[in-house]
């Protein structure tokens, strides 16, 4: 079964603080990964999108990681921000047809001051 | 939110009563989609349909109906037979090929009073 878990369930920083988020999937025939930030009451907004070759990639201070023989992915947060408070959603796009992404509950990350 | 605008931003229903969310989108892209989002739980797909009068079931369909006369527009009604209705929607949108990034709108939070 096509599945996508995510840890921590939440997690709490200081502010300026790194911190790194985890993603585990089993979704089978891999196409891409997706990272996407979901500020509270608004829509998720893409952060990163990784195919099976890219091993990471960087969009300001986040820094995504795939390691597709180990299925798992990492997005880390540089020098953390009170804005950067969201939940973070994990997405895998399976190579089929009809649609066939597979979202992971998110990590609710808190930055505090 | 890359173009895509849900309204109302909340809505209020009474038990029994069918309720249309509004969403359209400005990005001439073919594919739309409507997920449900509740508490702890991933977002879950209610309909998408690729093209315009062309549309498919999601995984939770139940209760649920839409139409897509336009390319542009893809409301979502909720009937009263959708048991658990009160959660948050959030509209998509993608280009041709559902592996595409999909865009989401702002969502609606629909509360059955």
């Amino acid at each position: 079964k096509n599945q996508v878990e995510q840890s921590p369930q939440s997690l709490i920083i200081l502010e300026g603080k790194n911190c790194t988020l985890q993603c585990n999937y089993t979704v089978s025939p891999f196409s891409n990964l997706r990272w996407y930030k979901q500020d509270t009451g608004r829509g998720p907004v893409s952060l990163t999108i990784m195919t099976f070759s890219e091993n990471t990639k960087s969009n300001g201070r986040y820094t995504a990681t795939l390691d597709a023989d180990t299925k798992q992915s990492s997005l880390h947060i540089t020098a953390s921000q009170l804005s950067d408070s969201a939940s973070y959603i994990c997405v895998v796009s399976a190579r089929q047809a009809g649609t066939a992404l597979i979202f992971g509950k998110g990590t609710t990350l808190s930055v505090s001051s | 939110d890359g173009g895509i605008t849900q309204s109302p931003k909340y809505l209020f229903r009474k038990e029994g009563q069918n309720v249309t969310l509004s969403c359209e989108q400005n990005l001439n892209h073919d594919a739309m989609y409507w997920y449900r989002q509740d508490p702890g739980q991933g977002l879950r797909l209610i309909y998408y349909s690729q093209i315009v009068n062309d549309f498919q079931k999601g995984d939770i369909a139940e209760g649920y109906s839409v139409s897509r006369e336009k390319k542009e527009s893809f409301p979502l009604t909720v009937t009263s037979a959708q048991k658990n209705p009160t959660a948050f929607y959030l509209c998509a949108s993608s280009m041709q090929g559902t592996n595409n990034e999909q865009f989401f709108g702002p969502g609606t939070r629909l509360t059955v009073l």
